[in-house]
């Protein structure tokens, strides 16, 4: 089964770009990677998705290695309205690890 | 759509009472999944439904534990008897197709707040 690993937790200023690393070396081909966050005392919302190419919206950006064993989600600049636990995930059978709790600090 | 909706939001019973937790599913989407959220274990996957057949229950912690989806816009998750650790946030979420990646965005419920004493 493939699994992801993330850092516990990371800390950013507001205004700051924020880079969430997540490694998912045990992905497949045809695998994407899926990231959900999940604020404080809300379910998880979908952040962004992709599978080879980097990826914008108007959340965040994905960059995803070449090998794929490893993705980054990017926020441009971090807000207080950040402040979430972030998960990467495969989506076939939305199991979550334990994420990474972003802290922003003004 | 109003988005997946979940009653109660906050429950509070007496150990050994049963528990009933109800989610209404977007409309148009075939997969619904039960999650639990505590601090300790984080959120797990407790079971989910492909066209309202339980394609998953592996999650499932133990026999009082029970999940149906009769049709396609409900589903209960019933916990009898319901016991103290039992006490957790209970999300329900669902999906157009987690395998189809241009389709695969998955929304949750705001989730059931359940205290056993």
């Amino acid at each position: 089964d493939a699994k992801t690993t993330q850092p516990n937790s990371m800390e950013s200023n507001e205004e700051e770009p924020v880079h969430l690393p997540c490694n998912h070396s045990t992905i497949s081909g045809t695998d994407y990677i899926h990231w959900y966050r999940q604020l404080p005392s809300q379910g998880p919302e979908y952040v962004i998705h992709g599978l080879t190419s980097n990826v914008n919206n108007r959340m965040a950006s994905l960059a995803i290695a070449e090998d794929r064993k490893s993705s980054t989600l990017i926020l441009h600049r971090a807000t207080l309205r950040d402040a979430a636990v972030y998960y990467c995930i495969r989506p076939d059978k939305l199991i979550f690890g334990t994420g990474t709790r972003l802290q922003v600090f003004p | 759509d109003a988005g997946v909706i979940q009653s109660p939001r906050h429950e509070v019973t007496e150990m050994g009472q049963e528990v009933t937790l109800r989610c209404k599913p977007i409309s148009g989407h075939d997969y619904l999944f039960w999650y639990r959220q505590t601090m300790m274990r984080g959120l797990e996957l407790l079971i989910y439904f492909n066209n309202n057949v339980p394609i998953d229950d592996s999650g499932m912690p133990e026999d009082r534990f029970s999940a149906k989806m009769p049709n396609a816009s409900f589903s209960t998750l019933k916990i009898q008897p319901s016991e103290p650790r039992d006490s957790a946030v209970y999300f329900c979420a669902s999906s157009p197709n987690p395998s189809d990646a241009s389709d695969s965005e998955a929304f949750f419920g705001q989730g059931t707040r359940l205290t056993v004493v």
